[in-house]
């Protein structure tokens, strides 16, 4: 699975959005980009994931650049509750075998009162 | 109704004992995980299920042993345990070992060992 490369910290004022970024220069044509988070010691989240298209669900937007080497995950109004690790996964989907994830450091989003 | 469950929740024990922790999914998947998160907040895949055969097992010591009484079930034993055991282990699951489909993931089991 490609690496990816996030920022180790962020802020956000609350009621704003937060947009999170992601460098994955060596993904490759068949592996899909994840976002999940982790609440203080809770499991992992998923929140969204994409292949090529931009994606948008109930909880944030991704967008992908058309070379696919980096996205952004939008949060469009972040809420307190919204503080969390975030970490964006390169995986395969069309492997043979299970595709396990791969989880780096991720981004610690503070949001701000 | 929980998706993916844990028990127990927390578990302190002393080194050389061997322990259970157990994990459920009513999400009717057929693939389940176990991840270990150390002291740095590193997540790593330990184990993963598929229909109650085993399809990953990263480098992990054999003192672990994951069983699959059922595509429901995916339990984690440890056998003599270490103080490096100490960390938080979470369950998780997903529709199929194949394809885009997402994760989810059981609260986690923090286990300490003095």
């Amino acid at each position: 699975d490609a690496k990816t490369t996030q920022p180790p910290s962020m802020d956000c004022a609350e009621g704003r959005a937060a947009n999170l970024p992601c460098n994955h220069s060596t993904i490759s044509g068949n592996e899909y980009v994840y976002w999940y988070r982790q609440i203080h010691s809770q499991g992992p989240q998923y929140i969204i994931h994409g292949l090529k298209n931009n994606e948008t669900n109930e909880m944030a937007s991704l967008i992908i650049t058309e070379d696919r080497k980096s996205s952004t995950l939008i949060l469009p109004h972040a809420t307190l509750r919204d503080t969390a690790v975030y970490y964006c996964i390169v995986r395969g989907g069309f492997s043979g075998s299970a595709r396990q994830l791969t989880f780096g450091s991720g981004t610690q989003l503070t949001v701000l009162p | 109704d929980t998706a993916v469950s844990q028990t127990p929740k927390y578990l302190v024990t002393q080194m050389g004992n061997d322990k259970s922790i157990k994990c459920e999914q009513n999400l009717g998947h057929d693939t389940m995980y176990w991840y270990k998160q150390d002291s740095k907040k590193f997540l790593k895949i330990m184990f993963s299920y598929n229909n109650k055969e085993l399809i990953i097992n990263e480098t992990v010591p054999n003192r672990f042993s994951p069983k699959s009484p059922d595509k429901a079930h995916l339990n984690l034993h440890i056998n003599s345990l270490e103080l490096g055991d100490s960390a938080v282990y979470f369950c998780a699951s997903s529709q199929s070992a194949q394809g885009s489909h997402e994760q989810y993931f059981g609260p986690g089991t923090r286990l300490t060992v003095t």
